[in-house]
Parts: structure tokens; sequence; C-alpha cells
């Protein structure tokens, strides 16, 4: 089993739908939570950390549930530009950081 | 600020060559950590070190050698390059609790 497993995706949806990824980790011990984006032949870049009271950057929404080993990603009134792929990422106590495989996401006109 | 530089962009090496991909970062960031990205497997990591002197591995490191002797450079050795290492190379720098800050990324050929 990966240590971090996101839902496999494409996702493809309409501009100004509202769309949700999901995320789950397997190491209970893991302190520290995270959503980034990768365009394309891109570096992976930090969209946001992910806090256990959730929070909220503009479209963005970000929850955790440390009970069910659980990440959520919400975007709102997506645009096209979000159209990426959004890698779930999870540091654990002893420093490293794991990624999941990431969902790709597709905004149509 | 230059943030986290790879050098070479693009490198195509013969089965059984060595090179050294290298990283350097200007933000004083004490972790670094080089990960490996192929279609479908995600990022995986090679090694990290949390500080000078400090290394280890992560979940892929045979083949590889790092080392860590200043706070900016933090250089990947390939040993004696195969075929399966082909693949983009990324090093990536955080400090404390923040999420890793990447560098453009090594594309690496083995042929």
């Amino acid at each position: 089993r990966k240590e971090v497993e996101q839902d496999p995706g494409p996702f493809n949806v309409p501009e100004g739908a509202t769309v949700a990824f999901n995320c789950t980790y397997s190491n209970s011990a893991s302190q520290s939570f995270f959503w980034y984006r990768q365009d394309c032949r891109k570096e992976p870049k930090l969209l946001m950390s992910v806090y256990s009271s959730g929070n909220e950057d503009g479209r963005f929404t970000a929850q955790l549930n440390r009970a069910s080993q659980y990440i959520s990603l919400l975007i709102r009134d997506s645009k096209l530009s979000d159209s990426a792929t959004y890698l779930c990422v999870v540091d654990n106590n002893n420093n490293d950081m794991r990624f999941g495989a990431g969902t790709r996401l597709t905004v149509k006109p | 600020n230059a943030g986290v530089t790879q050098t070479p962009k693009f490198q195509v090496l013969k089965t059984g060559q060595s090179m050294t991909l290298q990283c350097a970062q200007d933000m004083n960031h004490e972790y670094m950590s080089w990960y490996r990205q192929d279609p479908g497997m995600g990022l995986r990591l090679i090694h990290y070190s949390v500080g000078a002197g400090i290394t280890d591995q992560g979940e892929v490191p045979n083949g590889y050698n790092v080392s860590r002797s200043t706070t900016e450079d933090f250089p990947l050795r390939l040993l004696s390059a195969a075929p399966s290492q082909t693949s983009v190379y990324f090093c990536a720098s955080r400090s404390g609790a923040r999420g890793y800050t990447f560098g453009s990324g090594t594309r690496l050929t083995v042929v």
C-alpha cells in the first residue's frame, strides 16, 4: 500500500464548477500536510498547508481529519488556470516528505 | 533570491557512466531533499538532509549518493547510471515546518 494515496482522476470540469480532491495517508505519526500544484513539465509549487482546523485561501479550502487520516482540497468557481496536477504531501516526523501520485484537473471553457 | 538552482537542466548518459547533479539554495534552509518523478509514480524521495553534515536515505536510495558539506549545496551522485534511472530529478529545500521549494528539475536520460 502506498504511503499517500490520491483520487486517480483525471477530473474534467467546466469553468465555474466546484471540484474536490481526496487523499489518505498511512502513517499516523505524520506531522504536517500540504497541497502542491504541478503544471506540465514544471516543478511542483506549494499551494497551501493543511491545518487540523481546516483552512481557506480564496477559492481553495483544505481540510484534515487526523482520526481518519484523510486530507481534502476543495476548489470553488474553477478557472481555466486551475488546470494542473494536484499533489497531496505528507510530512513524517523524521522530516521526510512523501507525495501522492497526483490528481490531474482539466478545467474546460 | 534565486531560490533553488539545479544544474544541468538536461543530461544524456550512457549506461555505466557516473555524474553529479548539482543543487544549491540561497535561502539558508536547513532541510534539503532529492526526489525523482516518473510517470504514474509521483515523486519519490531519494535522499534527504536535515542540516550540514547530516544525510539520510529516502524511499529509493539505491544507486545514488549524497553529501551535505555546506548548508547551501546538496549534490546527488549517480554512481553507475542505469536505464532505470531515466527520470526527472527535483531538488528541494525548506525551513522549519513550511513546505518545500523546488528547483526546476533535471531531465536525465540513460541510454
